[in-house]
């Protein structure tokens, strides 16, 4: 079985320069999350989506941040324009249920110049 | 609010060792309780979990109580080996919200 399937890998623009991060989840898996990881610091929730519904984005930033799971299945987030302080790894993860139990992806590792 | 606190790594062990990472955690209510495990290059995985008070989490050697008197979900190996070197993640859920709030992490080393 697949896994969580993220792309690019790295990631390098310069400041005010737009990017998108892409995320395909496990087949099957209706919720969908975006954690965000400072070097040094443990993931955080950037937002979660039940099915196509983003039912908590209380922590994106939504003057710059933005996302979407069209049909359920895929999700991009977007950052525009991006800053200095969102070098990170942004990570994915799907779930079936609500077990607690999350399925990771490698993550997309930013760096903002 | 909720939150997770666990111990300042690094963490170098020899092969063999005993191993315990602490864990304590703020909430409201009763969370279900995890570890998650980062290995070099690869995706947070789920190590073990504990749903209540008092149940124990076990998995590949590795254990952890869910000790809700003390607010502590310690994760403990009796022997560790050089494949466990990890960043280890102590995480909480609250219920049926689902959303994970995970610890700074704790990067292990075990030498050979």
């Amino acid at each position: 079985e697949a896994g969580v399937v993220q792309s690019p890998r790295y990631k390098i623009i310069e400041k005010k320069q737009p990017v998108a991060f892409w995320c395909n989840p496990i087949s099957g898996h209706n919720t969908l999350y975006w954690y965000r990881q400072n070097l040094g610091q443990g993931p955080e929730l950037l937002i979660r989506y039940e099915n196509e519904e983003a039912v908590d984005d209380s922590q994106l930033p939504k003057d710059r941040f933005s996302a979407e799971r069209l049909k359920g299945v895929d999700s991009t987030l977007k950052i525009q324009p991006a800053e200095l302080g969102d070098s990170a790894v942004y990570l994915c993860a799907s779930a079936q249920g609500d077990t607690g139990e999350l399925f990771f992806g490698e993550g997309s590792r930013l760096t903002v110049l | 609010g909720n939150s997770v606190t666990q111990m300042e790594g690094p963490v170098t062990l020899s092969e063999e060792a005993f191993l315990t990472i602490n864990c304590t955690y703020t909430a409201t209510g009763y969370p279900s309780l995890f570890w998650y495990v980062q290995y070099p290059g690869e995706g947070l995985q789920l190590l073990l979990k504990a749903t209540k008070a008092d149940d124990k989490g076990s998995n590949k050697g590795f254990e952890a109580t869910y000790r809700k008197e003390t607010t502590s979900f310690h994760l403990e190996k009796g022997s560790v080996q050089v494949s466990d070197s990890a960043v280890y993640f102590c995480a909480l859920s609250r219920g049926s919200q689902g959303n994970l709030i995970f610890g700074k992490g704790t990067k292990l080393s075990v030498k050979p």
